[in-house]
């Protein structure tokens, strides 16, 4: 099953809005990380939060972490047109292994 | 450098038949993993490397699946008498090692149809 999961699955926003997606996880991690697809792009990491820090900054990228309800939230801010894509987050596996297990995703479309 | 390449980049097969589907990770890279990606969907684990050696198979679907890896690079996933619920892009990615923290670089993925 999956260990993440985001919502909305999906959303629509005007550019220069900015857009927040959230993940929701079921058990403890190390770390969780952040990635975009685009159509014909692939899959493109952006971002990864340890369980010991509750918020990281990556340009117009911020992530915040918060174990204790096992969320984690993906805010872009001042959206563009090319930020249109599908966004995952991934947990460690609980496990043990060193796998990485992805969520459902979030289809962001920013309109110009 | 070079990403990680994957080929072919579409493979249309008929039902019943075998498919070998292969993955060139980053040079240097020892942890490589396969995902399954159906339409829509999210990434489905399948198998990761470590080395050559498979420390987790508990992805793949089926015995009709297997992959392996040689000489700490290329992979190939084998999918023997293949069905239409088959039919996904099949992404691999690989990491400098495997173990918590690692960024994974994604290949293009290989889209596979099952006719």
């Amino acid at each position: 099953s999956q260990q993440g999961e985001e919502d909305p699955q999906a959303l629509s926003i005007q550019e220069g809005e900015n857009a927040t997606m959230n993940c929701s996880y079921k058990t403890s991690i190390n770390n969780l990380q952040w990635y975009r697809q685009n159509s014909g792009r692939g899959l493109v990491h952006l971002i990864l939060i340890r369980s010991n820090e509750r918020e990281k900054h990556s340009g117009r990228l911020r992530v915040t972490l918060d174990t204790s309800k096992k969320s984690s939230s993906l805010l872009i801010t001042a959206s563009r047109a090319a930020d249109t894509a599908s966004y995952f987050c991934a947990t460690d596996s609980p496990s043990g292994t060193y796998k990485y297990i992805f969520g459902t995703g979030t289809r962001l479309k920013v309109l110009a | 450098g070079a990403g990680v390449s994957q080929s072919p980049s579409n493979k249309v097969t008929e039902k019943g038949k075998d498919v070998e589907l292969r993955c060139d990770p980053i040079s240097g890279h020892t942890a490589l993993y396969w995902y399954r990606q159906s339409l829509g969907q999210g990434l489905e684990f399948l198998i990761y490397f470590q080395g050559n050696s498979a420390p987790d198979k508990s992805g793949l679907p089926s015995d009709r699946f297997s992959a392996e890896r040689t000489g700490g690079s290329v992979s190939t996933l084998t999918i023997q008498r293949t069905q239409q619920e088959d039919s996904a892009v099949y992404l691999c990615a690989s990491s400098s090692i495997a173990g918590a923290g690692r960024e994974q670089y994604f290949g293009p993925g290989t889209r596979l149809t099952v006719t």
